[in-house]
């Protein structure tokens, strides 16, 4: 597609419930992140992979959180045991490659609210 | 840890320039300064990069300080579609590098 799609677009759960979030990046794009937005604040890193190898999860909050990407392309997030405390926008970001001449390209966002 | 210091927030009447200003005193050597928008229930959107020369394209214009401690975001002609929440960011362009998104500039563009 033309730009990074992520669904579902809203997700409701109740609380203690497993989540998945997917995101498809914009074909051929080899870098991919994983952001948490929560209400009135900046985007706020989670994990990073770089093809199918993550690379970098520093980010993720505890182990309830899983990112995987097999394939290098669709990437998924779960959230195990979703708690309130987790409620936020999940953003995904792809880029062609890396360095800085290359812009990420965003997606819309999953909103999660945990209930 | 945003690197950045940014106003929480601004006005900006419409058709006139938005200068949108963001503090990096910090910023090493190699490191780039970016801008984002994020308009509302949006992903953000890449506006401009650069490292140490200013910076044009069809978007916006980015001026750097001969110093590189401070830079500012030109709008040249501000429209409502503007309006949005913008992100000055520091980062090494390294692959695995994420972006620090501090809590940005909400610019509001006035009729």
């Amino acid at each position: 597609g033309a730009g990074v799609s992520q669904s579902p677009r809203y997700k409701v759960a109740k609380r203690g419930q497993d989540v998945a979030l997917r995101c498809d990046p914009i074909s051929g794009h080899v870098s991919l992140f994983w952001y948490q937005q929560a209400l009135g604040q900046g985007p706020e890193f989670l994990t990073y992979f770089q093809n199918e190898a993550q690379l970098d999860k520093s980010g993720l909050p505890s182990d309830r959180f899983f990112a995987e990407r097999p394939e290098g392309s669709v990437s998924t997030l779960k959230i195990q045991r979703t708690q309130q405390e987790d409620s936020a926008v999940y953003l995904c970001a792809s880029s062609m490659a890396v360095g800085p001449i290359y812009g990420y390209t965003f997606g819309s966002g999953t909103r999660l609210t945990v209930v | 840890d945003a690197k950045t210091t940014q106003p929480t927030s601004m006005d900006c009447a419409e058709g006139r320039a938005a200068n949108l200003p963001c503090n990096h005193s910090t910023i090493s050597g190699n490191e780039y300064v970016y801008w984002y928008r994020q308009i509302h229930s949006q992903g953000p959107q890449y506006i401009i990069h650069g490292l140490k020369n200013n910076e044009t394209n069809e978007m916006a214009s980015l001026i750097i300080t001969e110093d590189r401690k401070s830079s500012t975001l030109i709008l040249p002609h501000a429209t409502l579609r503007d309006t949005a929440v913008y992100y000055c960011i520091v980062r090494v362009p390294l692959g695995g590098n994420q972006f620090y998104f501090g809590t940005g500039t909400s610019l509001t563009v006035i009729p």
